[in-house]
């Protein structure tokens, strides 16, 4: 079965410093695997995601993922932290519909991003 | 381009009421999935829909329903409430077409819904 790791349910970093958020996956069939935001009160923002083209995903906000087949990896990295990255950001796989076009995803449990002035 | 408008944004009801949720996807948007989002088991998925059938289901029980009407438009339902159901329950609408189609998902803010 598919399913997505997060190591860290929270992490704090300083203003400036670089964003690490881990994202584990397991499948058995070629991933499609995405990165979302929720801030308070919210839905999800898509971040990014990967779907095979490249193994390095840029997405929105200044975030970045590297697909990493030997490790199963996705994680999510961002140079330099703003008080405005404070969210809760989840990892998830998409599995392989087995109807034509039906979606489903599988999140992980979450990480808390704080961002310390 | 509007998004995805849930309503109502906040619920409260009594154990054993049913509900009604509902959501409406961004324009052209044909597919529509709902999660439900609690702090002891994070996002679970529930159903999709599709030009208005249902072709994904989650693990939860009957008491769990939902519809798409042909505007896309959904609803979903859930009666003899417990107090477990206490979440916040997000729609998410997607183009929905092709096959192995991995359209990202867009999230509306949700309706929470709080059971006394």
């Amino acid at each position: 079965a598919q399913s997505v790791t997060q190591l860290g349910s929270h992490v704090s970093v300083s203003e400036g410093a670089l964003v690490l958020l881990r994202c584990n996956y397991s499948s058995s069939v070629p991933p499609y695997l995405f990165w979302y935001v929720q801030y308070p009160n919210q839905g999800l923002q898509l971040l990014l995601k990967y779907t095979s083209a490249a193994t390095l995903v840029k997405g929105i906000n200044g975030f970045e993922a590297e697909f990493k087949k030997s490790e199963t990896s996705f994680h999510l990295t961002k140079p330099s932290a703003h008080m405005s990255d404070a969210a809760e950001y989840f990892c998830a796989v998409s599995l392989s519909p087995e109807i034509q076009g039906a979606q489903k995803l599988v999140f992980g449990q979450g990480t808390r991003l704080t961002i310390n002035p | 381009k509007a998004g995805v408008t849930q309503t109502p944004r906040y619920l409260i009801k009594t154990r054993g009421q049913q509900v009604t949720l509902s959501c409406s996807p961004i324009s052209g948007h044909r597919s529509v999935s709902w999660y439900q989002q609690t702090p002891g088991q994070g996002l679970q998925f529930l159903f999709e829909y599709f030009s208005e059938t249902q072709r994904n289901k989650g693990n939860f029980p009957g008491r769990f329903s939902g519809r798409q009407f042909s505007n896309s438009r959904s609803e979903m339902n859930v009666s003899t409430l417990e107090l477990g159901d206490s979440a916040l329950y997000l729609c998410a609408s997607s183009l929905g077409l092709g096959q192995g189609n991995h359209s990202p998902l867009h999230f509306g803010n949700g309706t929470r819904l709080t059971v006394t």
